[in-house]
């Protein structure tokens, strides 16, 4: 079982919509959750943080950390075509630099 | 200005070569890192280095070196290339090795091995 599991889609939505992202984890020492965006042939770039559980927002970004269940969460609302583009999911434990990426899923917003 | 760079962006070289890749970052950033993309997009950590020193070495097989002569540099040296190789390899760093402020990518070298 890999530490992270993310959907790598691809995922297809029109413009406007609610989008929901997740990844699954299996342990329980994370303490950093990331969310990072990579478009094509860059590099990826930080888009969300989270330290341990709750909820951040950001402008039409929000993500979720349930450590309970080990699922964390982004959610984009009113989705543009700008936004298409691969989602990956990082997880770190503490005190390390040494982040787990997901697979990554790769969203499309059609205009 | 960028702020981590990577020379070369694309790099197409025949088995059994050896190459290198350089990265520069100007953040003032403490730690340094090597991750390795794959076809499936999977991205795995290599190597990590902060102050200069090695604090992460991922079951990378020996052909592949780094070296950080000071802490805006880390370089990748890989000895007699294979196949399977062939992948994006992305420098990044941080401000330190405690994950408080995620990292910075660079663009990524594209190495195709045939």
């Amino acid at each position: 079982q890999k530490e992270v599991e993310q959907d790598p889609g691809p995922l297809s939505v029109p413009e406007g919509a609610i989008v929901s992202l997740n990844c699954t984890y299996s342990n329980s020492a994370f303490q950093y959750f990331m969310w990072y965006r990579q478009y094509s042939r860059k590099g990826p770039e930080l888009l969300m943080y989270t330290y341990s559980s709750g909820n951040k927002e950001d402008g039409r970004f929000t993500a979720q950390v349930d450590k309970s269940s080990k699922y964390i969460s982004l959610f984009i609302r009113d989705s543009q075509p700008s936004d298409s583009a691969t989602y990956l999911c990082a997880l770190g434990p503490s005190n390390t630099g040494k982040l787990i990426f997901g697979q990554g899923t790769t969203l499309q917003v059609k205009p | 200005d960028t702020a981590v760079s990577q020379t070369p962006k694309y790099l197409v070289t025949q088995m059994g070569n050896d190459k290198s890749i350089k990265c520069e970052q100007n953040l003032g950033h403490d730690t340094m890192y090597w991750y390795k993309q794959d076809s499936k997009k999977f991205l795995k950590i290599m190597f990590s280095y902060n102050n200069k020193e090695l604090i992460i070495n991922e079951t990378v097989p020996n052909r592949f070196s780094p070296k950080s002569p000071d802490k805006a540099h880390l370089n990748l040296h890989i000895n007699s290339l294979e196949l399977g190789d062939s992948a994006v390899y992305f420098c990044a760093s941080s401000r330190s090795a405690v994950l408080n402020y995620g990292y910075t990518f660079g663009s990524g070298t594209r190495l195709t091995v045939v």
